[in-house]
């Protein structure tokens, strides 16, 4: 059973746009929900991320939107840049052990 | 560079073979995780070790075993090697349960089984 399911596989952005990447959860025992960037043939590094007591984290131009009773949260990319593209994935632990991933949503934002 | 190393960067060998990837986790961080990636495919968490001790378990086939010395590297072990084993592996290290939870990615090692 896929413990946390991300949705879109795929998305096209035009630059300038909002990027907007969401994730499932089932298991409310989850108490953290990073976001992380992959470049190809790079390992994924951390973006931002979130704690379930909170609704909403803003760094910079990444914003995690957490709706803890819908078990549902989503990154949304403001001014989308070329740059951005990139594999975003999601992910949702219990206190640092084991960390599940969504199956990625590869972004492309177009000049 | 997220401070974590894995060596080596590509290993290609056979079936039925066995091979060791390397990873040393960030200065003063305590955790490595173990994770594989098939092409196109999300993260599959495999196993956890925290301070030398087991700490997690994923989907890790009995094929498959890691340890974590006293110095804090790690070390992933693959036998009976099969086709299908050919993926990403990375490691990621973090301070421990008692940190923020940030995992750091290293650079991955690229298993080709022929």
């Amino acid at each position: 059973q896929q413990q946390v399911k991300q949705s879109p596989q795929s998305l096209i952005v035009q630059k300038g746009g909002i990027s907007i990447i969401n994730c499932a959860y089932e298991n409310t025992a989850f108490d953290y929900f990073p976001w992380y960037q992959q470049f190809p043939g790079k390992g994924p590094a951390l973006l931002i991320a979130i704690r379930p007591d909170v609704s909403e984290k803003k760094e910079g131009r990444f914003t995690i939107s957490f709706n803890k009773s819908a078990k549902q949260f989503s990154l949304h990319i403001m001014d989308s840049q070329p740059g951005d593209s990139a594999t975003y994935f999601c992910a949702a632990s219990m206190a640092f052990n084991k960390f599940y991933f969504g199956s990625g949503t590869k972004l492309n934002v177009k000049p | 560079d997220s401070g974590v190393t894995q060596t080596p960067k590509h290993l290609i060998t056979a079936t039925g073979q066995r091979v060791t990837l390397r990873c040393s986790p960030r200065s003063g961080d305590l955790s490595v995780y173990w994770y594989q990636q098939s092409l196109d495919q999300g993260l599959q968490f495999l196993i956890q070790y925290y301070n030398g001790e087991e700490r997690a378990k994923g989907n890790i086939l009995e094929r498959f075993s890691a340890q974590q010395f006293p110095d804090l590297h790690s070390e992933l072990n693959l036998s009976s090697l099969e086709l299908g084993d050919s993926a990403l592996y990375f490691c990621a290290s973090s301070v421990g349960t008692s940190g923020t939870g940030a995992q750091y990615f290293g650079p991955g090692t690229r298993l080709t089984v022929l």
